[in-house]
């Protein structure tokens, strides 16, 4: 089976910008769950979305959203853009259901805020 | 609120060293403590879950062992090839603001001389 993809890999944007990144998770995964890791606050979750539905947030301000679509790739959206953005942005997939908890995660989008 | 420590915060070894990590944790109703590898600038790969205290699993060189309080990963006799950051995460099963979230440890960076 393919593995997580996430597209793009790097990504440049400057202040004020807005970016949307993808993911596309393990055939057969419903769940799509994203995070931010930042060398000071490490693995940060940011939503888990299951069916097309936001089932779950963390403590991420109201720039960052997202959304799952009816073949369960998702995507997430940062408005504003602000230099703290900077960060690696992974996406995981698990199939969600029983005792599969076990989550799948992608090679991450790099993003950098100049 | 999920808590993870991880230590110690880096690890150095000489080829066919062995040691473990330690991963302390609090989590409210555990449904799955999670160990992954990640190498610089790729996303986590998976490695083990562990459900319940008195389980252990094995891969390889590795080991991983599960209490009601932490867990350990137990590196055997590692290589080189094993330097890496390593990561421990819980789900909790705190109903829906535990949906798809893993909590996070800081990692132990472990690096294995030859």
């Amino acid at each position: 089976k393919a593995g997580v993809t996430q597209t793009p890999r790097y990504l440049i944007k400057t202040r004020g910008q807005q970016v949307t990144l993808s993911c596309s998770p393990i055939s057969g995964h419903r769940s799509v769950s994203w995070y931010q890791q930042t060398p000071g606050q490490g693995l940060q979750f940011l939503f888990e979305y299951f069916s097309e539905t936001q089932r779950n947030k963390g403590n991420f301000p109201g720039r960052f959203s997202g959304r799952q679509f009816s073949n369960s790739r998702s995507e997430m959206n940062v408005s504003t853009l602000e230099l703290g953005d900077s960060a690696l942005y992974l996406c995981a997939s698990r199939i969600s259901g029983g005792r599969q908890e076990t989550q799948y995660f992608g090679p991450g989008t790099r993003l950098l805020v100049l | 609120e999920d808590q993870v420590t991880q230590s110690p915060e880096a690890l150095r070894l000489q080829e066919g060293e062995s040691s473990s990590l330690n991963c302390s944790y609090t989590v409210s109703g555990l449904r799955g403590l999670f160990w992954y590898r990640q190498d610089p600038g790729k996303g986590p790969e998976f490695l083990f879950t562990l459900y319940s205290a008195g389980e252990e699993k094995e891969k390889e060189r590795l080991k991983a062992t599960l209490t009601k309080k932490e867990s350990f990963l137990h590196i055997t006799a590692p290589k080189p090839e094993d330097s890496a950051t390593y990561l421990c995460a819980v789900q909790g099963g705190g109903g829906g603001t535990s949906y798809g979230k893993l909590t996070f440890g800081q990692g132990t960076i472990l690096t294995v001389h030859p």
